[in-house]
């Protein structure tokens, strides 16, 4: 089976440049992940669909991050305006059901320098 | 909030040795443990899981023990080959909640 797809794989940006991201999850997976990565630590949860709704986004900044997951399959993850903060590898992830029941599928990630 | 940690940056182990890979967590809630290998460029891809009503899984070279009174879980690969060399992940789980820990770098030197 293919796996998760993302897009771009690097992306430098001034601050206060926007940015988005894309993911394609592997086909039939119901739910999809936006995780954050900064260097030296684990990914953190930024957003989780299932379907096209969201389930949690309470660590999402929402005053400058924003996703959608248009007809429950691709999504994208926007960043306006970025900040030097912002730098780190942004990963996609999707499971067939919620996390505890089936393993996560990682993406190659899109890795986001702010400078 | 570092609800799961993993003291160790990093780990070295010769070929054919035992790697010990160690994880300590803080919210009891969790019931349902990972661990995730990472090459670099690439995304975490999953090794092996562990339910919170089980103390040991196996899958081949790899077996991970759960301590549930000691909020302790550790990743056995034995022998180790070269080819584990890379970052691996604990994450533990909890009614849509997964957290990571900041994970441990393994090196197998042939």
């Amino acid at each position: 089976e293919a796996g998760v797809a993302q897009s771009p794989r690097y992306k430098i940006i001034e601050k206060r440049q926007s940015v988005a991201f894309w993911c394609n999850p592997i086909s039939g997976h119901a739910t999809l992940y936006w995780y954050q990565q900064i260097l030296g630590q684990g990914p953190k949860l930024l957003i989780q669909f299932q379907n096209n709704g969201v389930v949690d986004d309470s660590q999402l900044p929402k005053d400058r991050f924003s996703a959608e997951r248009l007809k429950g399959v691709d999504s994208t993850l926007k960043i306006q305006p970025a900040k030097l903060e912002d730098s780190a590898v942004y990963l996609c992830a999707s499971s067939s059901q919620g996390a505890g029941n089936s393993p996560l599928h990682f993406g190659n990630g899109t890795r986001l320098t702010v400078t | 909030d570092q609800q799961v940690k993993q003291n160790s940056p990093s780990l070295s182990v010769q070929e054919g040795r035992i790697s010990i890979l160690n994880c300590d967590y803080t919210n009891s809630m969790f019931d349902y443990f990972l661990w995730y290998k990472k090459y670099p460029a690439e995304g975490p891809t999953f090794l092996i899981s562990i339910s919170s009503i089980k103390d040991k899984n196996e899958d081949g070279r790899f077996t991970v023990f759960l301590n549930k009174s000691a909020k302790h879980l550790s990743l056995h690969i034995v022998p180790s080959q070269p080819g584990d060399s890379a970052v691996y992940f604990c994450a533990a789980f909890n009614n849509n909640d997964m957290r990571f820990g900041a994970g441990t770098r393994l090196t197998v030197k042939p």
